[in-house]
């Protein structure tokens, strides 16, 4: 498909386990964006590519959580020995420009459930 | 970026226009008004952006007052389909943040 691609859809981790997160952006979008959805709350930023360079970071919750976008396509978002309170929807979008001021295409997300 | 208000919830009849408000009393000259909605396990989707011009599309219309401290999204027609979270968000076109803050929206209903 045209859209951005998540994978897995759904996750189940033991806590303290590792877990990668996998979005397939747009073809040629170089901003790609990492967002964290708890259950009845709005989207929270994560953390922001301009294709392989990442710009910002501010919003990663803690040190366990690592992203990367090493050829300004594919990204990953690592979560090191997960805990219950990572137990959300991880959304990502793409955007053809530079910043977020142009439109962005979200995946339909991972859902992350720690137990 | 500027914060935004909207009501947690409201109720639209199937076919009727959906008038979805958006306070933004605190935004600058240079920030947009955004919406985007978020049907039910799908990620949020665009609707409409403008900053001082109430804006149509294919989608809804966007009515920013002349102060523009508030907005209304209009979407004509409504649909069981529209049934979604809308969400107003206020960033500045070039510059800002990295992210857009969505808050925790208007959860629109379309009844029957």
């Amino acid at each position: 498909g045209a859209g951005v691609s998540q994978s897995p859809r759904y996750k189940v981790a033991k806590r303290g386990q590792d877990v990668a997160l996998r979005c397939d952006p747009i073809s040629g979008h170089v901003s790609l964006f990492w967002y964290q959805q708890a259950l009845g709350q709005g989207p929270e930023f994560l953390t922001y590519f301009q294709n392989e360079a990442q710009l910002d970071k501010s919003g990663l919750p803690s040190d366990r959580f690592f992203a990367e976008r090493p050829e300004g396509s594919v990204s990953t978002l690592k979560i090191q020995r997960t805990q219950q309170e990572d137990s959300a929807v991880y959304l990502c979008a793409s955007s053809l420009t530079r910043t977020a001021t142009g439109e962005l295409f979200f995946g339909e997300g991972s859902r992350l459930t720690v137990l | 970026d500027a914060k935004t208000t909207q009501p947690p919830s409201m109720d639209c009849a199937e076919g009727r226009a959906a008038n979805l408000p958006c306070n933004h009393s605190t935004i600058s000259g240079n920030e947009y008004v955004y919406w985007y909605r978020q049907i039910h396990s799908q990620g949020p989707q665009y609707i409409i952006h403008g900053l001082k011009n109430n804006e149509t599309n294919e989608m809804a219309s966007l009515i920013i007052t002349e102060d523009r401290k508030s907005s209304t999204l209009i979407l004509p027609h409504a649909t069981l389909r529209d049934t979604a979270v809308y969400y107003c968000i206020v960033r500045v076109a070039y510059g800002g943040a990295n992210n857009l803050f969505f808050g925790t929206g208007t959860r629109l209903t379309v009844i029957p």
